[in-house]
């Protein structure tokens, strides 16, 4: 059964700082990986994905990559602002045989504060 | 470009009662999944419709049924709620086929008292 990981479960930075949110999975054979963003009480915004054959992608001040060999992801935000307060979520889909077979399997978030 | 949208966004039932939570998926999109989260917690796979059957289901019990029609949309159904069934619930969309990611809605709050 799929796990994912996510650490740490709470983080606070000061404005302008560069960080580094980690994700990880026990089973390196997925198919892809999206990285989410969630406000409170409020739905998840798809930020990222990452193909199983990809490295890494990246969208403005976000860089995403991937391990699959060692089971990770890592999620790295640039130049942190307070609107960036929030929780991230990392999804792994462990396997697709077609259509209606695309499952997320989720982390618990990594709930961010950016202080200014 | 409405992306995916829910009704109602807040809910309050009562147990025993049933409840049904309705999602639009995105423009273009054909396969439709529902989530459960609990506080504290990531969403939980419920189940997926993809032509207008039910594809793939989670660890959920029989009280939990859903609904996809021609038009995409879909229909989440609770019967018998539990106080354990409180929590926000979240529909996924996607265009099938490929590496395409899933978008979601802004979910809905079931509350059961």
């Amino acid at each position: 059964k799929q796990e994912v990981t996510q650490i740490p479960a709470a983080l606070s930075v000061p404005e302008g700082e560069n960080l580094v949110l980690n994700c990880s999975f026990t089973d390196s054979a997925i198919y892809n990986l999206q990285w989410f963003r969630q406000d409170p009480g409020k739905g998840l915004t798809s930020l990222l994905l990452i193909q199983s054959s990809q490295r890494e992608q990246t969208s403005g001040r976000l860089n995403a990559s991937l391990d699959k060999s060692s089971g990770r992801s890592t999620l790295y935000i640039a130049a942190s602002q307070p609107g960036d307060s929030a929780t991230y979520l990392c999804a792994v889909v462990p396997s697709y045989s077609g259509a209606g077979s695309y499952q997320l399997t989720f982390g618990k978030g990594t709930k961010l504060s950016v202080i200014p | 470009d409405a992306g995916v949208t829910q009704s109602p966004t807040h809910l309050i039932k009562t147990r025993g009662q049933q409840v049904t939570l309705r999602c639009s998926p995105k423009s273009g999109h054909d396969t439709v999944s529902w989530y459960q989260q609990a506080l504290g917690q990531g969403p939980q796979f419920i189940f997926q419709y993809y032509e207008e059957e039910e594809r793939q289901r989670g660890n959920f019990p029989d009280r939990f049924s859903g609904h996809q029609y021609p038009n995409y949309s879909s229909e989440l159904n609770v019967n018998a709620l539990l106080l354990g069934d409180s929590a926000l619930y979240l529909c996924a969309s996607r265009r099938t086929g490929g590496n395409t990611e899933a978008f979601f809605g802004q979910g809905t709050r079931l509350t059961v008292v």
